[in-house]
């Protein structure tokens, strides 16, 4: 069965320190988007992404993130220059058809 | 925005009892219900939807029932099982994006 599959599954920076969060979705979905669910709270919207361009973006989403589909499988999400508050969990999802969310494992990052 | 709140936080029941996780919307032109369910160091997975033209949809142990006037929605599991223990999301999204407002989630433990 498909996955979206996610690097790193863990990654540990340090405060200022750009990251980038990498995606490969599932190969025929259309949608794809980025959640982030800090620790204890509630799984929240980031950023989607749709015919090569963002489609909708949350509060969250301010000019310290950005994503970016380089080549046409990756979909990755940077951000620029790391806060302590940025830790957390970031969840890529892919649908082929919008509403049907398909989630990748995550990637945990630490920001000491 | 849309809000979602989501009750109980956490949840314990014994093997066979019925177990029932409440969600309420904010924003009434919410129209797809998703749940998701996210066992221990794994990916959320849809587990079942509504839609907001039926009041009900079953799969085998697992039921949603949708009341659009009060704009609350419910999940039902009977017959539990030490196997449906996990967090528990549900979400509202609206048509258009249909991208989904994760309530907070519900730890369910089922006692063997």
């Amino acid at each position: 069965e498909p996955e979206v599959t996610q690097t790193p599954s863990h990654q540990v920076t340090q405060m200022g320190q750009e990251v980038i969060l990498r995606c490969v979705p599932i190969s025929n979905h259309l949608y794809f988007y980025w959640y982030r669910q800090i620790l204890g709270q509630k799984v929240e919207f980031l950023v989607s992404f749709y015919n090569n361009e963002i489609s909708e973006k949350s509060e969250i989403f301010d000019d310290q993130f950005s994503v970016e589909r380089p080549d046409g499988s990756n979909f990755t999400l940077k951000i620029r220059s790391t806060k302590l508050e940025d830790s957390a969990m970031y969840f890529c999802a892919s649908s082929e058809i919008a509403g049907e969310l398909f989630f990748g494992e995550g990637s945990r990052l630490t920001v000491l | 925005g849309e809000n979602v709140e989501q009750h109980p936080s956490t949840l314990s029941v014994q093997e066979g009892d019925s177990a029932v996780i409440k969600c309420t919307y904010s924003d009434s032109a919410s129209n797809y219900f998703p749940w998701y369910k996210q066992e221990l160091g794994k990916r959320p997975q849809l587990i079942i939807d509504i839609r907001s033209n039926v009041g009900e949809k079953k799969d085998q142990r697992i039921a949603v029932t949708l009341n659009k006037t009060a704009k609350h929605f419910s999940l039902h599991i009977t017959e539990t099982q030490p196997e449906d223990s996990a967090v528990y999301f549900c979400a509202a999204s609206k048509g258009g994006s249909y991208i989904p407002t994760f309530g907070r989630g519900t730890s369910l433990i089922v006692h063997p």
